[in-house]
């Protein structure tokens, strides 16, 4: 079955460090792949997505590029902000049923 | 403007008690979806709407109900809450299935306590 598999936070920075948070992924097929933030007492927001291999995903400053040959999807940003600080999870969909997989999520504290 | 409102963002119940949340969308979407989301976990999809067509997920207990009586309202039903459902409950929309082309638009969420 799909799974998504997103590094272990909490993950806490300073201002203007740059971030990356690992995805990998296990989907048959080719599933489309996504990136969604959730600010503390909120839903979640698409933050970028990537329909096939190669595609880079990018929005307010952070990317990711869909790798085929090693299953991942890691999203990076070079200079994170206080407002960043938020929980984000990778996720997948190939079934085209609205049935997304989601990683458990990684929390980003920004310190000033 | 928001396009997916959950109403009430908390709700308190109690054990046992049925409890009805509720979401609506100004988006028009063919598909509305709910989620179940605990502490420090990734949501769970409970089941989804596509149009007036219910798709329960295998998994999801049969506690769990919804109703959809129009395009822009559906409602998630929990029969007699017990205290492991107390969770997050997202909802979210997308114009048509999401395999990748469309997107999902998620609700604030309601934050269910069961005592």
């Amino acid at each position: 079955g799909n799974s998504v598999t997103q590094m272990e936070g909490p993950v806490t920075l300073s201002e203007e460090a740059f971030l990356t948070i690992n995805c990998t992924y296990t989907a048959t097929g080719y599933p489309s792949l996504f990136w969604y933030v959730q600010y503390p007492g909120e839903g979640l927001q698409l933050l970028l997505k990537a329909t096939k291999a190669d595609d880079k995903g990018s929005n307010k400053g952070f990317e990711a590029t869909y790798r085929k040959e090693t299953t991942s999807f890691h999203l990076e940003k070079g200079s994170v902000q206080v407002s960043d600080s938020a929980v984000y999870f990778c996720a997948l969909d190939n079934t085209n049923a609205g049935k997304s997989t989601f990683g458990d999520g990684t929390t980003l504290t920004v310190k000033p | 403007d928001a396009m997916v409102i959950q109403n009430p963002r908390y709700q308190v119940t109690q054990f046992g008690k049925p409890v009805t949340l509720s979401c609506s969308q100004t988006l028009n979407h063919n598909v509305m979806y709910w989620y179940q989301q605990k502490s420090s976990q990734a949501p769970k999809l409970l089941f989804h709407y596509y149009d007036k067509d219910f798709n329960n997920e295998a998994d999801t207990p049969d506690n769990f109900q919804s109703r959809r009586p129009n395009t822009s309202f559906c409602f998630l039903d929990i029969r007699s809450p017990g205290l492991g459902d107390a969770a997050m409950y997202l909802c979210a929309t997308s114009r048509d299935l999401a395999g990748g082309t469309d997107t999902q638009y998620f609700g604030p969420g309601t934050r269910l306590t069961v005592l």
